[in-house]
């Protein structure tokens, strides 16, 4: 079945590092992946999506390209700030399942200045 | 435009017990999804509407789980009695087609079982 395999936490890190939060993932057929952010006492907001191979999705400095010959939809930052401390989900759905959405176990990124 | 609103925010209620959560979706939204996230597991999806239809409630745990969605508009996630496995973070979200369009989620209502 379908399934999200993401890098486990906590990640903390200094602010500026660079960061990296693997994911891969099992589905049938083409999937559109994405990256849901949780900031403290919020609900999951979405980051940024990628809907067909070797798209890029983009947002807040953040990026993940869709790779299908790896099943890999890794998020990167060049320089991570304080701000960016939150919990980070990737995520799979398919038109077959209508929409619902597979998630990985998240992953608590923590940033100190 | 107001966001996807859930409540309550907290529920602590002792095993056996019943409770009742709410979800109001984004106006316009016709699709209601819940989901739910057990402590450090990944988030699970429990089910979909699609207005006022079940579409897919295969996520649904057990029969002592029973969600409906009045009119197509709030949705209700109801647990009767609650077990202690219950206990986690309840999620909702909407959306206006689905797959690859954007899920809006509430904040969640933490239910705690005792």
């Amino acid at each position: 079945g379908d399934s999200v395999t993401q890098m486990e936490g906590p990640v903390t890190l200094s602010e500026e590092a660079f960061l990296t939060i693997n994911c891969t993932y099992t589905a049938t057929g083409y999937p559109s992946l994405f990256w849901y952010v949780q900031y403290p006492g919020e609900g999951l907001q979405l980051l940024l999506k990628a809907t067909k191979a070797d798209d890029k999705g983009s947002n807040k400095g953040f990026e993940a390209t869709y790779r299908k010959e790896t099943t890999s939809f890794h998020l990167e930052k060049g320089s991570v700030q304080v701000s960016d401390s939150a919990v980070y989900f990737c995520a799979l759905s398919r038109e077959s399942t209508l929409g619902r959405l597979y998630f990985g176990r998240g992953t608590q990124l923590t940033v100190w200045p | 435009e107001a966001g996807v609103t859930q409540f309550p925010s907290h529920s602590v209620i002792e095993k056996g017990q019943t409770v009742t959560l709410r979800c109001d979706p984004i106006s316009g939204h016709d699709n209601l999804y819940w989901y739910r996230r057990v402590m450090g597991k990944e988030i699970k999806f429990l089910l979909h509407f699609v207005k006022e239809s079940k579409q897919d409630e295969s996520g649904m745990p057990n029969n002592r789980f029973l969600a409906e969605r009045t009119g197509g508009t709030y949705s209700t996630l109801k647990v009767q009695p609650a077990e202690l496995e219950d206990s986690g973070v309840y999620f909702c979200a909407s959306s206006q087609m689905q797959a690859s369009h954007e899920q809006f989620f509430g904040p969640g209502t933490r239910l705690t079982v005792l």
